[in-house]
């Protein structure tokens, strides 16, 4: 693989489900990064981590959690999940933190 | 607060030239950049302004002012395909992006 890739590419679930979204990347990026797009919004920050090992909150962490085990997998899990996180998320990657962000392909996520 | 600024829609045709205003206001400044983002795609990287002045890249070019809190981005010969939304963001003291909205480019033949 070439790139980032972001899985699955789309899910409905149900209100209260436990959900991981997963993205993995091969470009050996330190920094890594989850936004949500909403209609009518820009791209807001939910979590990211500039290394591995470490983590951070961003605009809009509630009711989400990421671990940063290796450099090439940054998993984004809904503990429990409500209707608001109905949203479409996209993994982001960089060489590093002040450096320019490359977007994997999306999960468009229904909560019902 | 934080804040970027920019147009909802514009409309052009093929062929011509289109300028997309970006305003902002940021705790801190550490670049502007330019995303492209087609319908149902991820968003794509055009171009990076962190001192004042033009950034030329085949048709596009972006254009940076910090005192005044302003860029655009200038797409010229028109192409049906550069139909797509166009994201400022800007990079804040923190060493994150703040996004504008996006503005929905559709191009008319």
């Amino acid at each position: 693989i070439a790139g980032i890739t972001q899985a699955p590419t789309s899910q409905i679930l149900a209100a209260g489900r436990r959900m991981t979204l997963r993205c993995t990347q091969d470009m050996r990026h330190n920094a890594m990064y989850w936004y949500r797009q909403d209609l009518g919004l820009g791209l807001r920050l939910i979590h990211y981590s500039n290394t591995a090992g470490t983590t951070g909150k961003g605009e809009v962490p509630d009711g989400y959690s990421v671990s940063r085990a290796n450099t090439d997998d940054f998993p984004l899990t809904l503990a429990s999940a409500v209707p608001s996180q109905t949203s479409v998320y996209f993994c982001a990657s960089a060489p590093g933190a002040t450096d320019t962000q490359y977007f994997g392909p999306g999960t468009r996520l229904t909560v019902l | 607060g934080q804040n970027i600024d920019q147009p909802t829609e514009m409309t052009a045709t093929e062929g011509a030239i289109v300028q997309i205003n970006c305003t902002y206001q940021t705790s801190g400044f550490n670049g502007l950049f330019w995303y492209q983002q087609h319908a149902g795609e991820a968003p794509t990287f055009l171009s990076y302004n962190v001192l004042d002045g033009l950034e030329e890249k085949g048709r596009f070019s972006s254009f940076l002012s910090r005192s005044k809190g302003y860029s655009y981005l200038l797409l010229k010969e028109l192409q049906m395909k550069d139909s797509a939304s166009y994201l400022c963001a800007v990079m804040d003291s923190n060493y994150q992006l703040i996004w504008g909205a996006g503005t929905k480019l559709i191009i008319k033949p």
